[in-house]
C-alpha cells in the first residue's frame, strides 16, 4: 500500500511570492489533514476534511492560506503571498473515516526568504 | 481543546540502556496515537493506542485512558531510535493535538 504522498519536499521562493503544496492521500482515506509544524515543535493543524467537505479550518489563516480537495482526494494547500513566518514543514496526513490511525506524509519544506 | 504534555522534553541515552516517555492528557480520548520523527522530519506511526497496551519489537506502549496517560516504552535503545517522539491525543469530534515531544538521542 502506497503512503501519503507529498510534492515538492523542499521549496524556497522570496517573500510575497506565491506557492502550493499537493497531497495525494492513502487510498480510501477518507479524512484528510494538512499541518504546520514550526522547528522543535509538534504539529498544529490547519484544515481538517472529510471527503471533499472541510470540517475544520478554524486555524487556518485565511487571508493567505487556502486550500482545497476538489474530488475527495487528492488536496492542494496554498500560500499567496507567503511571509517569513511562513517558513516551515508542512505535513499532509490522511485515514479512514472515525478514530483510527493517521498516517503522515515526508511533508514540504518550505523556506521563504 | 485537550491538552497534551509530554515527558521529559529531552532525554540522553547510552545504546542499550531502557527508557520511559510519558504523554498526560487533560480529557478522555477516543484516539491516542505515538510516532516517531526521524532526524529527516518524517513522522512514523508507532502505536494507535486508545486503551491498553501493545508491544512492537522493543517499542510498547501502555495507555491508561481512565487516569489520562500513556507511556512508551523503550528497551534495548539503539542509535536509530534517536529522533523525536511525539504523542497525539483526541476525543470527540475534535482535532488530534499533538504534545511538544521527547527529543532522544542515542549515543553509541
Amino acid at each position: 500500500e502506497a503512503g501519503v504522498v507529498q510534492s515538492p519536499r523542499y521549496k524556497i521562493i522570496e517573500k510575497k511570492q506565491p506557492v502550493a503544496f499537493w497531497c495525494n492521500p492513502i487510498s480510501g482515506h477518507n479524512t484528510l489533514y494538512w499541518y504546520l509544524q514550526n522547528l522543535g515543535q509538534g504539529p498544529e493543524l490547519l484544515i481538517r476534511y472529510e471527503n471533499e467537505e472541510a470540517v475544520d479550518d478554524s486555524q487556518l489563516p485565511k487571508d493567505r492560506f487556502s486550500a482545497e480537495r476538489l474530488k475527495g482526494v487528492d488536496s492542494t494547500l496554498k500560500i499567496q503571498p507567503a511571509e517569513l513566518g511562513d517558513s516551515a514543514v508542512y505535513l499532509c496526513a490522511s485515514r479512514t473515516m472515525g478514530y483510527s490511525p493517521l498516517h503522515f506524509g515526508n511533508g514540504t519544506r518550505l523556506t521563504v526568504t | 481543546g485537550i491538552q497534551v504534555e509530554q515527558s521529559p522534553p529531552d532525554l540522553i541515552l547510552q545504546e542499550g540502556a531502557n527508557s520511559t516517555l510519558r504523554c498526560n492528557f487533560s480529557d478522555s480520548v477516543n484516539n491516542l496515537q505515538w510516532f516517531h520523527q526521524n532526524p529527516w522530519g518524517q513522522l512514523i506511526n508507532l502505536f494507535y493506542i486508545p486503551s491498553g497496551t501493545k508491544q512492537n519489537g522493543r517499542l510498547s506502549a501502555t495507555t491508561v485512558a481512565t487516569e489520562r496517560y500513556s507511556l512508551l516504552y523503550i528497551s534495548s535503545s539503539q542509535t536509530t531510535d534517536s529522533g523525536v517522539y511525539f504523542c497525539a491525543a483526541q476525543y470527540a469530534g475534535n482535532m488530534l493535538t499533538f504534545g511538544g515531544g521527547t527529543r532522544l538521542m542515542v549515543k553509541p
